[in-house]
C-alpha cells in the first residue's frame, strides 16, 4: 500500500497570507490527524478528522482549521500567517487499530 | 504541562551494543504507548507500541517495556546499528482522546560504527 502523502512538501509564504496543506491517507484509513512540529514546542496535536467530522482538537487558535472529504483526504488551512507558524506540518492516518502512520510532512516557512 | 517526558536529549552507543531510551509520563489515563523514529525533514516512522495491559512487547531488535506503577517506559534496541541513528519519540494516547497522541521531546540516538 502507498503511504500517507502530503502536498506540497515545501512552502514559503509571507506574514498575513493564508495557506492550505493537503493530505492523502493510506487507503482504507478513515482517521486523519494533523500535528505541528517546531524546535521549541516539539510535536503538537492540531486536530483529528474521522468520516468528515472533526473528532478532536488541540490547543491552537482558530486561524488553524481543517476538513476531511468523503474519500478521507484532508486539508488544513492556516489564515493570517504569523512568523511563529513556520513549522513542519505532519499528517497521520490510522486504521481501526491504534497505530498512526505519518506522512513526510510539509515544511512551511513564513517570512 | 509536559505529560510525556524524555529526559535525555541525546544518547550515544557503540554498534552492536544495547540502546536504551527512556520515557516518563504523568497522566495515568494514558492507555497506549508508541515509539517513533524520525529522520530530519521526514515524518515519524512507527517502530513499536504497547498497550497498558501489557508490560512488554517485542518486535525483532526492538523491545518496549512498560512500568505502570512508575509511569515509565523504555525502548531497547539490540543490537544497535548505525542505521538506527535518528531521533526517537515516545508518544502516549488516552482512550477518551480519540487518536490524539501526546509526544515527548525526543532523544537523538547516535550509533557509532
Amino acid at each position: 500500500k502507498a503511504g500517507v502523502t502530503q502536498t506540497p512538501r515545501y512552502l514559503i509564504k509571507t506574514r498575513g497570507q493564508q495557506v492550505t496543506l493537503s493530505c492523502s491517507p493510506i487507503s482504507g484509513h478513515r482517521s486523519v490527524s494533523w500535528y505541528q512540529q517546531t524546535p521549541g514546542q516539539g510535536l503538537q496535536f492540531l486536530f483529528e478528522y474521522f468520516s468528515e467530522t472533526q473528532r478532536n482538537k488541540g490547543n491552537f487558535p482558530g486561524r488553524f482549521s481543517g476538513r476531511q472529504f468523503s474519500n478521507s483526504r484532508s486539508e488544513m488551512n492556516v489564515s493570517t500567517l504569523e512568523l511563529g507558524d513556520s513549522a513542519l506540518y505532519l499528517c497521520a492516518s490510522k486504521p481501526s487499530t491504534d497505530t498512526q502512520y505519518f506522512g513526510p510532512g510539509t515544511r512551511l516557512t513564513v517570512l | 504541562d509536559q505529560q510525556v517526558k524524555q529526559n535525555s536529549p541525546s544518547l550515544s552507543v557503540q554498534e552492536g551494543r544495547i540502546s536504551i531510551l527512556n520515557c516518563d509520563y504523568t497522566n495515568s489515563m494514558f492507555d497506549y504507548f508508541l515509539w517513533y523514529k524520525k529522520y530530519p525533514a521526514e515524518g515519524p516512522t512507527f517502530l513499536i507500541s504497547i498497550s497498558s495491559i501489557k508490560d512488554k512487547n517485542e518486535d525483532g531488535r526492538f523491545t518496549v517495556f512498560l512500568n505502570k506503577s512508575a509511569k515509565h517506559l523504555s525502548l531497547h534496541i539490540v543490537p544497535s546499528q548505525p542505521g538506527d541513528s535518528a531521533v526517537y519519540f515516545c508518544a502516549a494516547r488516552r482512550a477518551t482522546s480519540g487518536s490524539r497522541l501526546t509526544f515527548g521531546e525526543g532523544t537523538q540516538l547516535t550509533v557509532n560504527p
